[in-house]
């Protein structure tokens, strides 16, 4: 069956250390997204790809950084971890083909990343 | 930034009450409205999308409604049942575009 898969599940890091989310997703969806979830905020977006080598600055981006070198994969790079990242952390596709249910998302089953 | 507002924040209902919830969004530039299900440690899950002015949505005991022109959706859930209590998330995504905004959801929770 075609899932959407986050590694790791959970990850403590360091103030000032650089970390990478993986996003992996085998339903040949073109788009792929990232939220974080913070208490009182709902889902916000950080960053998303529309399609390889496409990647786009959604409401939070600051701090964060996305590449789109094949289909299947976003990974989600913190540069410098702070404790204003302390978070769950989803990813997200759709499959943006331009027609029906185009815009319906899946999401992966988290990340809570602890930044200490 | 787009503004998705929910209503209410939470909700407590008994077990076999009937209940709505309200999402309103942006009435130009529409393109889908979402409803997603989200319980606790889990991933969002997608019940309904709606493109359509007038569109309404059944998944057994939960409905939707779609009112483009004005800008809102309601989400009506039928007999509620203690499986039931999540979150129930909107997201509007607008024209020429695939992002989702959500709402900062409904939380219902179903008293036995």
């Amino acid at each position: 069956d075609a899932e959407i898969t986050q590694s790791p599940r959970h990850k403590i890091t360091e103030t000032g250390r650089q970390v990478t989310l993986a996003c992996h997703q085998t339903w040949n969806h073109n788009n792929m997204f990232w939220y974080r979830q913070d208490l009182g905020h709902g889902l916000r977006l950080i960053h998303y790809s529309y399609g390889v080598q496409d990647t786009n600055k959604g409401e939070v981006s600051d701090g964060y950084s996305v590449s789109r070198s094949n289909t299947e994969d976003l990974p989600l790079t913190l540069e410098s971890a702070a404790s204003s990242q302390t978070s769950v952390y989803f990813c997200a596709s759709s499959p943006g083909t331009g027609h029906g249910r185009d815009t319906e998302a899946f999401f992966g089953q988290g990340t809570r990343l602890t930044v200490v | 930034i787009l503004n998705v507002e929910q209503s209410p924040q939470s909700l407590h209902v008994q077990e076999g009450d009937s209940t709505n919830f309200t999402c309103s969004f942006p009435s130009s530039n529409f393109y889908a409205l979402h409803w997603y299900r989200w319980e606790t440690a889990k991933s969002p899950e997608a019940l309904f999308v709606m493109t359509l002015n007038g569109d309404e949505k059944k998944k057994g005991r939960i409905s939707a409604t779609l009112n483009t022109k004005e800008g809102y959706s309601y989400l009506y859930i039928k007999g509620s049942q203690p499986e039931d209590s999540a979150t129930y998330l909107c997201a509007f995504t607008g024209a020429g575009s695939y992002q989702l905004t959500f709402g900062k959801g409904t939380k219902l929770s179903v008293i036995p």
